[in-house]
């Protein structure tokens, strides 16, 4: 099946800093990326839509100056969280969307990136 | 506004035991609806998915799903499940329009006693 990565796996970081974290489809193009953040025992929160060669979409209430998404290319995707708080300290996950039309449309979902703002 | 309700949080059952997770959904219109499963320690992984056609829909694992337009529920079952079953799951609903964002639900732990 279609593989999706995340770099790094766990980040801890100092607050002020920023932090990158990369999204890879391994074996599709990914015309459609999306960033969720989960907190602990909790539900996956949807962020942003990222669109190869397009800017990102987000949702209500997240702050696109300080989560910034690139999707440079159609196998990879960045999210930079960027003068970092302790606040941001979550897991961060990213999906990629494969197929063409709905009805083939799935979801793949990368391994997660865990983030600790000291 | 799109939301998923899981009204089961955390689940234990003995091996062999039948398991039915619930999700309502709040959509008025056409809606795709998935169930993901989350291993301990693994990424999230699509157990079955509904679009259209019979509203009973098989996945992997010996899953199904049961979808109730009525209702407005995508309920989970499995009439046996294993000790390697227990994990979190997730059920989501995505409009049926242009959008592809998926709404989740606030996922069900179920641990499964040998």
């Amino acid at each position: 099946g279609a593989v999706v990565s995340q770099h790094p796996s766990r980040v801890i970081c100092k607050s002020g800093t920023s932090v990158k974290i990369e999204c890879r489809s391994l074996d599709f193009q990914a015309t459609t990326m999306f960033w969720y953040r989960q907190f602990p025992k909790q539900s996956l929160m949807l962020m942003a839509t990222s669109n190869e060669g397009s800017k990102a979409t987000y949702e209500q209430g997240v702050e696109k100056d300080k989560f910034l998404i690139n999707h440079a290319s159609l196998t990879l995707s960045t999210l930079t969280v960027t003068s970092a708080h302790p606040e941001d300290s979550s897991f961060y996950i990213c999906s990629a969307r494969t197929g063409s039309g709905q009805s083939v449309e799935t979801q793949y979902f990368g391994p997660g990136t865990r983030l600790l703002v000291l | 506004a799109q939301s998923v309700s899981q009204h089961n949080h955390h689940v234990i059952l003995s091996e062999a035991a039948s398991l039915e997770l619930g999700c309502n959904y709040s959509y008025g219109g056409t809606v795709n609806l998935f169930w993901y499963v989350q291993y301990p320690g693994q990424h999230l992984q699509l157990l079955l998915k509904y679009f259209s056609g019979d509203p009973l829909v098989k996945g992997i694992k010996g899953f199904e799903a049961e979808f109730i337009k009525s209702k407005f529920s995508f309920n989970l079952r499995k009439p046996s499940v294993q000790w390697s079953d227990t994990a979190e799951y997730f059920c989501a609903v995505r409009g049926g329009d242009s959008s592809y964002k998926l709404i989740f639900g606030s996922g069900t732990r179920l641990l499964v006693r040998p």
